[in-house]
């Protein structure tokens, strides 16, 4: 069975750091595109960006390029979402979800990571 | 402003079908046969429902339909249940973008 597991709810303080982890289990990690979701209070879902754990291939959508780095390590199966310097603005629901084998779709998901940044 | 255009928001009493509409280009929705719709509840993981169009996965309720017809597809609910109010979202593969998915804005469901 493919699951994707992140890591707890996580409470931070502008300007501090931050890494999210999604591991994944049940199929070949390193053969699947995975990548984050973003989804703001009462807002909808924005694709962040993706990386083929295979080869590190990393992709940003616009909007967050230079925001948050993507990376995985896959002798752990695990991806990651990382801030260097957290906003009040960085507050959401944060969700990985793994392509399908041809890179069209999406088909699973993990349960998600709330992050709030707040003073 | 997202890449597939929804209506914000839908309507319909128990029993009732509704249809829920996703518009793109000919870059994604038209151009080919990999739309999908999820279905998220407050506080939960978004849901698929269908992919590659009108393929409903294992354990989907059969009262949830999809198509295309050119660069719209389409999601269509009958036998509106009290369950199914939730948020829906499309989704499409797109040779526009390196991110290879593009999503809709989402639409709310109200069970009347």
């Amino acid at each position: 069975e493919v699951q994707l597991v992140q890591s707890g709810a996580e409470v931070k303080k502008p300007g501090e750091s931050l890494k999210i982890s999604c591991k994944g289990s049940g199929y070949s990690f390193t053969s699947y595109w995975i990548g984050w979701v973003r989804q703001m209070p009462g807002k909808g879902l924005e694709w962040m960006g993706i990386i083929y754990p295979g080869d590190s291939d990393t992709r940003y959508s616009p909007s967050f390029q230079g925001q948050v780095t993507i990376s995985a390590d896959k002798s752990i199966s695990t991806a990651y979402l990382q801030w260097s310097s957290l906003k009040a603005s960085d507050t959401a629901m944060y969700y990985c979800a793994r392509q399908d084998g041809s890179g069209t779709s999406i088909n699973y998901w993990g349960q998600g990571t709330l992050v709030s940044v707040s003073s | 402003q997202s890449a597939l255009t929804q209506p914000a928001s839908v309507s319909g009493s128990p029993g009732q079908s509704i249809i829920i509409s996703c518009t793109g280009t000919s870059s994604d929705v038209g151009g080919y046969k990999y739309v999908s719709w999820f279905q998220q509840h407050p506080g939960k993981a978004p849901k698929l429902m269908i992919n590659d169009v009108s393929n409903r996965p294992s354990g989907v309720s059969n009262r949830f339909s999809g198509s295309k017809s050119g660069n719209t597809a389409s999601l269509t609910i009958s036998g509106l249940q009290a369950e199914d109010e939730a948020d829906y979202y499309c989704t499409s593969y797109t040779s526009s973008s390196p991110l290879h998915v593009v999503f809709g804005g989402g639409t709310k469901l109200t069970v009347l």
